[in-house]
């Protein structure tokens, strides 16, 4: 049973335009949200993280919106560049709880086209 | 300062031999994780260390899979016997103590079972 669910396996944007990566869980436990981003060969990378207490935050190009009621959480990026072309994972945890390691999602491929 | 690092980057091996994955944190984290990704999923928690506590084997796939850790530093993860559906990216992460749940991620060590 999969607790983080990335529907959308690839998207498609134009550079310039907003990226929107979407993100449901089904974990009422859940408290802290967390996108990374991985290129090939390469670990996954922190890009922003949300707590529940907050329904959303803001780094640059990068926000992320939590809407608890409905278990959803997305991650917005504009204007989208060329270099933001990778694998995104969205993964949630319970804070503190570190025995649990971190639930992710499939990922997102996102391609920006020029 | 140096990120986590993994060894090898990649192995090829037969099924029903052994192998053996390193992991090296940065300094001073005293947490690490384990995590492996099949092709396209998501990543799969595997076993978590926090200082000397004992581990946190719960998501160890199977009684073929065991970890070590070295004090606060380097750890191995070793897989016996090990068969195809092994095959995957095996990646480490480490972070600050319980609070850090943003995890530092290596570049992973592509395992493949022939």
């Amino acid at each position: 049973d999969q607790q983080v669910k990335q529907n959308s396996p690839s998207l498609s944007v134009q550079e310039g335009r907003i990226s929107i990566l979407n993100c449901d869980y089904t974990n009422s436990m859940f408290d802290y949200f967390l996108w990374y981003k991985k290129y090939p060969a390469e670990g996954p990378t922190f890009l922003i993280s949300i707590s529940s207490i907050k329904d959303k935050n803001e780094d640059g190009r990068f926000t992320v919106f939590l809407n608890k009621s409905a278990k959803h959480l997305s991650l917005h990026i504009v204007p989208s560049q060329p270099g933001d072309s990778a694998v995104y994972f969205c993964a949630a945890t319970v804070s503190g709880g570190g025995a649990d390691g971190l639930t992710f999602g499939k990922g997102t491929h996102l391609i920006i086209q020029p | 300062g140096a990120g986590v690092s993994q060894s090898p980057s990649n192995k090829v091996t037969e099924k029903g031999k052994d192998v053996e994955l390193r992991c090296d944190p940065i300094s001073g984290h005293t947490a690490l994780y384990w995590y492996r990704q099949r092709l396209g999923q998501g990543l799969e928690f595997l076993i978590y260390f926090q200082g000397n506590s004992a581990p946190d084997k719960s998501g160890l796939p199977s009684d073929r899979f065991s970890a070590e850790r070295t004090g606060e530093s380097v750890s191995t993860l070793t897989i016996q016997r090990t068969q195809q559906e092994d095959s995957a990216v095996y990646l480490c992460a480490s972070s600050l103590e319980l609070a850090g749940v943003e995890q530092y991620f290596g570049p992973g060590t592509r395992l493949t079972v022939t």
